[in-house]
C-alpha cells in the first residue's frame, strides 16, 4: 500500500529545536516531491515547502521562508521538517503530502494524492 | 488572506446540490494553471478529491466534479449525503510566488 508516515505528537517549549519526518512506503520515494502543510489549530491549510528527495532540491513559500528547514533522506526513505528555535504560534497540526498526480508534465500542475495522518506540535511558552 | 477565495460555509438538504467556488486571478488559475480539490472530514487529513480541474482519481464518487472558467473554478457534490459534511479546499500554483497556494477552505453543513 502506499503511503506516508509520520512521526508522532510532539509537546514543546518555545525556543527548543525539533525535527519532525514522514516515511514513504510502497512507492519508489526518490521519483515523488514531497510537501509540508501546515494547519493552525481551528484553520485552513497553508504550504510551507516541498522537496525533491532524489537530489533534496527544495522550494520554500515565501510566508514560511527561514523559518523552517525541510531536509530528506533517501536512504530511509523519508522527509524531515526542522525547526532550530520553536515559537508558541508554531503550534499546529503538521502533513506531508506526496505531489503524485498531474494532468501535466510541470510540477506546477500537480495534485497532492498521497497525505501522512498528520503530526500535531504544540508549543508552550 | 488567502490568494484563492472560497465562501466560508455552504449547505444543502440530503440529495441536493451544493457547488463551492474558488475565485483566484491572473497569477493562477487565469494563468491557466490547474485547480485541485481536497476534502478534509473533521479530524483527518485531507484527501484529494479532484485534480487537473475536472479529473476525479480512482474511488472518487461522480457525485464529486470540478470545473474552471477563467480566474475562477468550483466544486459540485450532487446527492448530498451526510457523510459529505466536511472541509473543502481548492489549490493551485501561483506564479507571483512561485509557490503552491490553498483557498480559505469552505465548510460544508449537510441540514
Amino acid at each position: 500500500e502506499v503511503q506516508l508516515v509520520q512521526s508522532g505528537a510532539e509537546v514543546k517549549m518555545s525556543g527548543e529545536s525539533l525535527r519532525i519526518s514522514c516515511k514513504g512506503f510502497g512507492y519508489s520515494f526518490i521519483s515523488y516531491w514531497i510537501g509540508w502543510v501546515r494547519q493552525m489549530p481551528g484553520k485552513g491549510l497553508e504550504w510551507m515547502g516541498i522537496i525533491y528527495p532524489a537530489d533534496s532540491e527544495t522550494r520554500y513559500s515565501p510566508s514560511l521562508h527561514g523559518q523552517v528547514s525541510i531536509s530528506a533522506d533517501r536512504s530511509i526513505r523519508t522527509a524531515y521538517l526542522q525547526w532550530s528555535s520553536l515559537k508558541a504560534s508554531d503550534t499546529a497540526m503538521y502533513y506531508c503530502a506526496r505531489l503524485g498526480i498531474g494532468t501535466r508534465g510541470d510540477l506546477s500542475f500537480y495534485a497532492s494524492d498521497i497525505w501522512g495522518q498528520g503530526t500535531m506540535v504544540t508549543v508552550s511558552s | 488572506q488567502s490568494v484563492l477565495t472560497q465562501p466560508p460555509s455552504v449547505s444543502g438538504a440530503p440529495g441536493r446540490r451544493v457547488t463551492i467556488s474558488c475565485t483566484g486571478s491572473s497569477s493562477n488559475i487565469g494563468a491557466g494553471f490547474d485547480v485541485h480539490w481536497y476534502q478534509q472530514l473533521p479530524g483527518t487529513a485531507p484527501k484529494l478529491l479532484i485534480y487537473g480541474n475536472n479529473h476525479r482519481p480512482s474511488g472518487v464518487p461522480d457525485r464529486f466534479s470540478g470545473s474552471k472558467s477563467g480566474t475562477s473554478a468550483s466544486l459540485a457534490i450532487t446527492g448530498l449525503q451526510a457523510e459529505d459534511e466536511a472541509d473543502y479546499y481548492c489549490q493551485s500554483y501561483d506564479s507571483s510566488l512561485s509557490h503552491w497556494v490553498f483557498g480559505g477552505g469552505t465548510k460544508l453543513t449537510v441540514l
